[in-house]
């Protein structure tokens, strides 16, 4: 069965700063991996997705991920924040086309 | 208009009351998903629906029913509440062999 482990469960970042965030996945099949954010009353937004070829994947806001498959890992950056990257981001893997399984979230928060 | 509309936005019950949430969508998929949102574990699977006449539970449905009224319509019904279902809800949909899914603004539901 896939599980992802989020190394950091809070974040603090100050503006213009690079930051990462961890995910670590576990999964004895080829997975398809996603970052999504969840701003403050918002539902989920989808940030980026690996589902095949090239293992640096950019997606909007100016984030891109890492998949390394020997290393289970899909670490998300930004190498340089803005206030209004202040949210919750959750990394999520897929085995199948349909579930998802999430980790617990990362919370960031930017600081001027 | 949202393409995934979930109502009421906010709810605040007493344990024992029959709950309803409901869930809208635009997009013409065929997928429907609700999760719920705890602090500090992410989103968990409670049922997910691949059509009017497919319905499947997820990780944790015990306590949860649903209904998928129409392709566009999938209710989440907590038959009789209690407060460890106070927790953030959120409904998603997916098109047939599209893997990222998409999120409605969830709705907040506090059990007394």
């Amino acid at each position: 069965a896939q599980s992802v482990t989020q190394l950091d469960s809070q974040v603090p970042v100050f503006e213009e700063a690079p930051v990462e965030l961890r995910c670590n996945y576990s999964s004895s099949v080829s997975v398809y991996l996603f970052w999504y954010v969840q701003y403050p009353n918002q539902g989920l937004q989808l940030l980026l997705k690996y589902l095949s070829g090239s293992t640096l994947v950019k997606g909007i806001n100016g984030f891109e991920a890492e998949f390394n498959k020997s290393q289970t890992s899909f670490h998300l950056r930004k190498p340089s924040v803005h206030i209004s990257d202040t949210a919750e981001y959750f990394c999520a893997v897929s085995e199948d086309d349909y579930k998802l399984s999430f980790g617990a979230g990362t919370t960031v928060t930017v600081r001027a | 208009d949202a393409d995934v509309t979930q109502t009421p936005r906010n709810r605040i019950t007493k344990t024992g009351k029959r709950i309803m949430l409901e869930c809208s969508q635009t997009k013409g998929h065929d997928r429907m998903y609700w999760y719920r949102q705890d602090p500090g574990l992410g989103l968990r699977l409670i049922y997910y629906s691949f059509d009017v006449k497919d319905i499947n539970k997820g990780e944790i449905s015990d306590g949860y029913s649903v209904s998928r009224q129409a392709q566009a319509k999938f209710s989440l019904s907590l038959e009789s509440a209690i407060p460890n279902q106070t927790a953030l809800y959120f409904c998603a949909t997916s098109d047939r062999g599209e893997k990222p899914q998409h999120f409605g603004d969830g709705t907040r539901l506090s059990i007394l």
